[in-house]
């Protein structure tokens, strides 16, 4: 049964310090791991695609990677504006064409002025 | 691009009566729809998957007769669910994926509380 494991559950941050969260994941093949933002009340906002080990990608303030086991979202500098909870998901190679994610639980995001 | 929308954004019912979700891929067109269910401070969990023309897939534990899905067209799929109860309030989340096969665009959510 593939899993996702997020860590910390909460994070608080002051304006300009930077962190990194984690996401553990175990899966029977992976075909991608994915990093979503959700407001309160809203759906998930689509961050980061990443496939294989190694990978790295970057938007503003958030760069994500990948290893063979967990993920790590790494925030530079974080304003206010980036409070949300983070989810990570993976996707596994079950069954043509079912893409398939299993989220983890998520890490909520709190960044004081 | 990639946007999805829900409707309605929220809804209040009585228990007893059926309440429909409909969700659209409004730039794209999504061969495969997911419905997802999120309680609070949890996670999303999955209830089904649909493809356009196909029945919908349905996760252990989730009941196809209470919980229908359409999925008439390349952009709109749409959930029902039948003579709700209390336990059935909960946040509805749909996403599409289409465009770029792996990756799933979420609607923006419907909060369903029942009386």
């Amino acid at each position: 049964e593939d899993q996702v494991t997020q860590s910390p559950e909460a994070l608080r941050l002051q304006e300009g310090e930077s962190s990194s969260l984690n996401c553990s994941y175990t899966v029977s093949g992976l075909r991608g791991l994915f990093w979503y933002r959700q407001d309160p009340g809203k759906g998930p906002e689509f961050l980061f695609t990443l496939y294989s080990a190694g990978e790295e990608k970057e938007k503003e303030r958030l760069k994500a990677t990948l290893t063979k086991k967990e993920s790590f979202l790494h925030i530079t500098a974080p304003k206010p504006e980036d409070s949300a909870t983070y989810l990570c998901a993976v996707q596994a190679r079950s069954g043509a064409g079912s893409y398939q994610l299993t989220f983890g639980k998520g890490t909520k995001l709190s960044v004081i002025p | 691009g990639a946007v999805v929308s829900q409707h309605p954004s929220w809804v209040i019912c009585k228990s007893g009566t059926s309440v429909k979700i409909e969700c659209r891929s409004l730039d794209f067109q999504a061969t495969t729809m997911f419905w997802y269910r999120q309680f609070p401070k949890q996670s999303l969990m999955l209830m089904a998957t649909s493809n356009e023309g196909s029945k919908a897939t349905y996760e252990q534990g989730v009941e196809k007769d209470k919980f229908l899905i359409n999925h008439a067209s390349l952009t709109l799929s749409t959930l029902t669910v039948t003579s709700a109860h209390p336990e059935d309030s909960s946040f509805y989340i749909c996403s599409a994926s289409g465009g770029s096969p792996e990756t799933q665009y979420f609607g923006p959510g419907t909060r369903l509380l029942v009386l």
